[in-house]
């Protein structure tokens, strides 16, 4: 069965210290890991895709990679706006149009 | 400005009652989805649509119905055979160009029954 288990749940970091979040999945066959952000009482909003092992991606602060078995999103110098849950998401092989979510990483930087 | 409009963004219920959460899009989308998100869990997908007239089940699809009459809009109706309907419902879509991974969200709708 395909899934997907983030990690920690929950992260408290002070404003600068770098850290990052694990995302392992198991699929038959990647096409595709997806992370998201999302704010309280709002709807996700996409960050990055990723294709195959070695991949990288970056964005402000944020560098997602992805090995043949996780997929970690670094966060460097974390300011308290980069607050958020960050989700993960795969897409399998065999599925043209569905993906499956993890549960989450809860983010949180302390000024 | 392009994006999903989901209404009304918060809603309460009496068991017993259906209710019918609003989805309209106006990125010229092929494809819609609407997912439920529960406290501690991952996003699940109850239904989506890829072309008007068309609709399939997701992985959660028993006590909701969905239709899509029109490109734009993809109404979600919570029945009341939905047992746990309480939860968050978001709306999403994706352009052809990306699938289903790279997806559009709403603001979200968040029902509570009584």
């Amino acid at each position: 069965e395909d899934q997907v288990t983030q990690s920690p749940e929950a992260l408290r970091l002070q404003e600068g210290e770098s850290s990052s979040l694990n995302c392992s999945y198991t699929v038959s066959g990647l096409r595709g890991l997806f992370w998201y952000r999302q704010d309280p009482g709002k709807g996700p909003e996409f960050l990055f895709t990723l294709y195959s092992a070695g991949e990288e991606k970056e964005k402000e602060r944020l560098k997602a990679t992805l090995t043949k078995k996780e997929s970690f999103l670094h966060i460097t110098a974390p300011k308290p706006e980069d607050s958020a849950t960050y989700l993960c998401a795969v897409q399998a092989r065999s599925s043209a149009s569905k993906i499956i979510f993890g549960s989450g990483t809860r983010l949180s930087i302390r000024p | 400005d392009g994006g999903i409009t989901q209404s009304p963004k918060y809603l309460f219920r009496k068991e017993g009652q259906n209710v019918t959460l609003s989805c309209e899009q106006n990125l010229n989308h092929d494809a819609m989805y609407w997912y439920r998100q529960d406290p501690g869990q991952g996003l699940r997908l109850i239904y989506y649509s890829q072309i008007v007239n068309d609709f399939q089940k997701g992985d959660i699809a028993e006590g909701y119905s969905v239709s899509r009459e029109k490109k734009e809009s993809f109404p979600l109706t919570v029945t009341s055979a939905q047992k746990n309907p309480t939860a968050f419902y978001l709306c999403a879509s994706s352009s052809p160009g990306t699938g289903p991974g790279e997806l559009f969200f709403g603001e979200g709708s968040r029902l509570t029954v009584l």
